[in-house]
């Protein structure tokens, strides 16, 4: 069985610091990789995904993310963060061949509280 | 509308009380999706649906009844609720149920037993 595990339940950072939101995964196949978003009173919002190929992955508003086969991980980075920035970051597994449907199995969620 | 909606945004019901949580694709999908999202755990997956056909029932208790009469409706029929079942519901689309189409998720409901 496959399980995520996000390390940090929150992250404060000031504004234009790079950040580091850490993801590590529990899984004896190969899975592919997300990274959702959820801001305030919002639903959940897809930052990138690792398929296959290139282990540093580019998402949506200046975070990328790199996959770490040995290490198990999928850490979430980004070089200078902004107040907008403010959310719960979700980092997500889905094991191929899962029964043929879409199995998103979801980490606990981290806290990113940027500071002026 | 666009994307995906949920009604209501909040909801308050007492645990013998009959309620219903109604989702809306607007993005001509095919699959759907209910999730339970409860503070300080990981979001879990409870029902998903293929072209209104149930596909996949996490072991969710029966006080939870889902209903897809369309693929672009989804209902969560709720009956005698726990104070534990107290969370925020988010439901999802994608273009099918395979494995990587991408999930788009509405705002939730967020729903309090008392």
């Amino acid at each position: 069985a496959q399980s995520v595990t996000q390390l940090d339940s929150q992250v404060p950072v000031f504004e234009e610091a790079p950040v580091e939101l850490r993801c590590n995964y529990s899984s004896s196949v190969s899975v592919y990789l997300f990274w959702y978003v959820q801001y305030p009173n919002q639903g959940l919002q897809l930052l990138l995904k690792y398929l296959s190929g290139s282990t540093l992955v580019k998402g949506i508003n200046g975070f990328e993310a790199e996959f770490n086969k040995s290490q198990t991980s999928f850490h979430l980075r980004k070089p200078s963060v902004h107040i907008s920035d403010t959310a719960e970051y979700f980092c997500a597994v889905s094991p191929p061949f899962s029964g043929g449907y879409n199995k998103l199995i979801f980490g606990a969620g981290t806290r990113l509280a940027v500071h002026p | 509308e666009t994307g995906v909606t949920q009604t209501p945004r909040h909801l308050v019901m007492g645990m013998t009380n009959k309620k219903s949580l109604k989702c809306e694709q607007h993005l001509g999908h095919n699959a759907m999706y209910w999730y339970k999202q409860s503070a300080k755990k990981p979001l879990e997956l409870m029902f998903v649906y293929s072209l209104e056909e149930r596909v996949e029932n996490n072991s969710v208790p029966s006080r939870f009844s889902p209903e897809c009469p369309n693929s672009s409706h989804l209902f969560l029929h709720l009956h005698t609720l726990q104070p534990e079942d107290s969370a925020l519901y988010l439901c999802a689309s994608s273009q099918d149920a395979l494995e990587l189409s991408e999930q788009y998720f509405g705002p939730g409901t967020r729903l309090t037993v008392t």
